[in-house]
This record gives structure tokens, C-alpha cells and sequence, in this order.
């Protein structure tokens, strides 16, 4: 039962240096999500994914870009991070259509930039 | 603009001390509420979702209530292993992509 997977856990960056984050899941879900998690902001969409191919901005885009290659897999890079972007990241995926599918979380990845 | 704001902060409670967090909402329409819970170092877990005014909803020592402008989880005699984050989430109506708006949480410690 993996459900959403997140890689890496943890990354130390510098500022300037880019990497990429990477979200599996395993239910066949059509729609994923990417959100931050700040200190008393509660989490934040960043950019989503209704499908294999698309994608779409969210609240907080920039910085970032996503791909969505595969219909399990769903990137999100930083091409130059910032100390602005030290975050907890967490991926989310869904079924479409119905409410009353909620969304199911990966257990995020805690990313420090010096 | 949506806005969901959740009440209090932080709450510590005594076990089998009962009490309830709020989760109040600001939205064009409303499609679903959420309730997750999160322990420290994981990602979100789904508790509840509710729908319509009047409506509740039980889990073990939870239960959710909805009105039209806010939302309550009820914790009755609390065990230390309720402890966690709760986090409260408004899906508006004809929201493109299934979309959730986040309060930013309520921290919970029950202490034994």
C-alpha cells in the first residue's frame, strides 16, 4: 500500500542550484498536486495536474515548473532556488469529478536552501 | 476571495478533557469541506468530509458538524494519541481540478 510516494525526504541546496522533486502514485489517479507548507500559512497549491500532459498554476507558481510525463508521476523543479523556497513540499493525488474523493497526501520532502 | 481560518492555534488538553477546534469559511460556493489530520513528519490524512449544513460526521473520538459559515471538530476524552495538527480545507463549486483551499491548522497536544 505505498499510495504517494515523495523523493528525495530531505535536501540541503544552495542558492543558485536547481533540482527536482519527484511524486509517485500508485491508485491511478488522474489529478495531482503539488503544495508548500509554511509556519502558520497552512499549505498552498503551487501547480496541479487534471491529467497526463497537463498542467496548471496555482496560488504560488513562480519559481517553479512541473511536468506530468507519465500519469503516476507528477515533477516539480526549482531551476534556481532561493532561501524563499525552503519549505516542506507535499504531493497529493485525487480522482476527478467527485468531491467526495478527498485528496490522499505523500509524507513530503523537508528542503533547506542556504 | 476563499478563505478558510481555523481557531484556536494551538490547544492543549487534558486526557479525557473534551473540547472542540473551529474551522470558519468564506466561500462563492461551497462543494466540500475537508478535515485532515497531520502528525509531525507526514503528509495529511483524510478524516472527514462534509457537504451540507446540518450535516455530521464520527470517527472513533471525533466528530464533525458543519454550519453555512463554519465548521467544528468535537474531540470527546481526548487520549494522548490525538495529538497532531488538524487541518480544515474548503473545496469551492465548479473549482477547476478539484482544487482545496487550507486553514493553516490547529496544533493538539493532550497531555495524560
Amino acid at each position: 500500500n505505498a499510495g504517494v510516494t515523495q523523493t528525495p525526504k530531505f535536501r540541503v541546496l544552495k542558492t543558485g542550484q536547481s533540482m527536482t522533486l519527484l511524486c509517485a502514485q500508485d491508485m491511478n489517479h488522474e489529478y495531482m498536486y503539488w503544495y508548500r507548507q509554511d509556519p502558520g500559512m497552512g499549505l498552498r497549491l503551487i501547480h496541479y495536474s487534471v491529467g497526463e500532459g497537463t498542467t496548471a498554476k496555482g496560488e504560488v507558481p513562480d519559481g517553479y515548473n512541473v511536468s506530468r510525463l507519465k500519469k503516476q508521476n507528477f515533477l516539480l523543479g526549482l531551476e534556481s532556488a532561493a532561501p524563499s523556497q525552503t519549505s516542506v513540499y507535499f504531493c497529493a493525488s485525487s480522482y476527478p469529478g467527485q468531491s467526495d474523493q478527498p485528496q490522499h497526501f505523500g509524507d513530503g520532502t523537508r528542503l533547506s536552501i542556504l | 476571495e476563499d478563505q478558510v481560518t481555523q481557531s484556536p492555534e494551538a490547544l492543549r488538553l487534558q486526557e479525557g478533557e473534551s473540547s472542540s477546534l473551529n474551522c470558519s469559511y468564506t466561500v462563492s460556493g461551497l462543494r466540500g469541506l475537508f478535515w485532515y489530520r497531520q502528525d509531525p513528519g507526514k503528509g495529511p490524512e483524510f478524516l472527514f468530509t462534509l457537504y451540507s449544513a446540518g450535516e455530521e460526521k464520527e470517527k472513533e473520538r471525533l466528530k464533525a458538524t458543519l454550519t453555512k459559515k463554519e465548521s467544528f471538530l468535537h474531540i470527546t476524552a481526548p487520549k494522548p494519541e490525538d495529538s497532531a495538527t488538524y487541518l480544515c480545507a474548503v473545496q469551492p463549486n465548479m473549482e477547476y481540478g478539484n482544487k482545496l483551499v487550507f486553514g493553516a491548522g490547529t496544533i493538539l497536544r493532550v497531555k495524560s
